[in-house]
């Protein structure tokens, strides 16, 4: 079965500042789709960014952007600029072809002044 | 475009009694899913829909949870009868056609507390 590992329960970053997140993950297979979620409050689950596991380039969306090493099986997520609305829950998810979509356990972000 | 939608957000009910949670999906979206998730943890995928017809049930507790989608849209999950572990929060999402370069997207949850 597939696993995805998230080693860091919280993290913290000053406002402004750059943060990266580790995810890494377990698979067999060669093709497969990665993906970030944030979740507020609210509860609800909003896509951050995804990555193709057969695109070399790095996903990027404005100010988040992954780092995809395939062959060690790390896809970590770096916030640029961080902001007070960036403090959420983190997700990263694995999804490949007739499985299902596995989720870690998450990483709490806070944002400081 | 609309999102995903659920309802209700918020349910209280005491271990054994019985308790059901609907899902709008993203209109066209043929795949269906409702995740658990509790706290402290990922959300875990309970039941995959595509269209009317289940895909995936594995990891669902069907003596006391039961799911269905009629006409391929909304769906409705129940719980029957409840226990202390079931708290937690259930999302429903939707996808396209369940395929590889499809992404998901979430409705904002139930969160269920059993007493």
């Amino acid at each position: 079965a597939q696993t995805v590992t998230q080693s860091q329960p919280e993290m913290s970053v000053q406002e402004a500042e750059t943060v990266t997140l580790s995810c890494t993950y377990d698979t067999s297979e060669s093709d497969y789709y990665l993906f970030w979620y944030k979740q507020p409050p609210s509860r609800q689950m909003i896509l951050v960014i995804r990555q193709e596991a057969y695109k070399q380039q790095n996903a990027t969306e404005n100010r988040f952007s992954v780092n995809f090493q395939k062959a060690a099986k790390s896809f970590s997520l770096k916030i640029s600029d961080s902001q007070l609305g960036d403090a959420e829950m983190y997700f990263c998810a694995y999804f490949e072809t007739a499985s299902k979509l596995t989720f870690g356990t998450g990483t709490r972000l806070q944002v400081t002044l | 475009e609309a999102g995903v939608a659920q309802s209700p957000r918020y349910k209280i009910i005491e271990k054994r009694q019985s308790v059901a949670f609907w899902c709008n999906p993203i209109s066209g979206h043929a795949t269906l899913y409702w995740y658990q998730q509790i706290l402290g943890q990922g959300p875990k995928l309970l039941i995959q829909f595509q269209n009317n017809g289940v895909v995936d049930d594995s990891q669902l507790p069907k003596d006391r949870f039961s799911a269905e989608r009629l006409k391929g849209v909304d769906s409705t999950l129940k719980i029957q009868p409840a226990k202390l572990e079931d708290s937690a929060v259930y999302l429903c999402a939707s996808s396209l056609s369940g395929g590889l370069a499809d992404t998901q997207y979430f409705g904002p949850g139930t969160r269920l507390t059993v007493l």
